[in-house]
């Protein structure tokens, strides 16, 4: 199946830095690119939708200020988390298509600690 | 996305088939359904997806009712390292769309 990275994944942090995480798929090419992310024990929760070559859309509740979305090219998307805090701790993935209409291959995941 | 309904958790012994149902009723003609599964501290996997017709591939199969409104995953020969929470979901956007996650069945293998 296709291959999905990301970049770092682990992660710590202090409260009130920045932190970059990268999405790449290796093999495919990927117009659109979603980032989830999920408390322990809890299933992942859709935050956002990332659109290369226009602005990500954000699901309701999702502070788009807070959570900056790049997707630079048809392989890159990046999230970068703004003005960390401690509840902002969490397990963040990015899934992407292959195909317009199909399946969805994960990357492994980023553990954020925000100290 | 469809509601879907599936069991907490379930139990297999290694070796056996485990047989994972999920309950989607208010599924649309042209909807399909999809399975992935997520290890302890991973992304998630894709396993398989179908429209009408079961599936099979090299992970698993899947069987769809007739009337589409439930769906069982299959895995021939359970090993340990099928043990996972396994997701059943209905995208209403599709497939390559933004996906909603329910609490799916956490699967454990018994040795």
């Amino acid at each position: 199946g296709a291959v999905v990275s990301q970049h770092p994944s682990r992660v710590i942090c202090k409260s009130g830095t920045s932190v970059k995480i990268e999405c790449r798929s290796l093999d495919f090419q990927a117009t659109t690119m979603f980032w989830y992310r999920q408390f322990p024990k809890k299933s992942l929760m859709l935050m956002a939708t990332s659109n290369e070559g226009s602005k990500a859309t954000y699901e309701q509740g999702v502070e788009k200020d807070k959570f900056l979305i790049n997707h630079a090219s048809l392989t890159l998307s990046t999230l970068t988390v703004t003005s960390a805090h401690p509840e902002d701790s969490s397990f963040y993935i990015c899934s992407a298509p292959p195909r317009p209409s199909g399946e969805q291959y994960f990357g492994p995941g980023t553990r954020l600690t925000v100290t | 996305d469809a509601k879907t309904t599936q069991p907490p958790s379930m139990d297999c012994a290694e070796g056996r088939a485990a047989n994972l149902p999920c309950n989607h009723s208010t599924i649309s003609g042209n909807e399909y359904v999809y399975w992935y599964r997520q290890i302890h501290s991973q992304g998630p996997q894709y396993i398989i997806h179908g429209l009408k017709n079961n599936e099979t591939n090299e992970m698993a199969s899947l069987i769809i009712t007739e009337d589409r409104k439930s769906s069982t995953l299959i895995l021939p020969h359970a090993t340990l390292r099928d043990t996972a929470v396994y997701y059943c979901i209905v995208p209403s956007g599709g497939g390559a769309d933004g996906l909603t996650f329910g609490k799916g069945t956490h699967l454990i293998i018994q040795p």
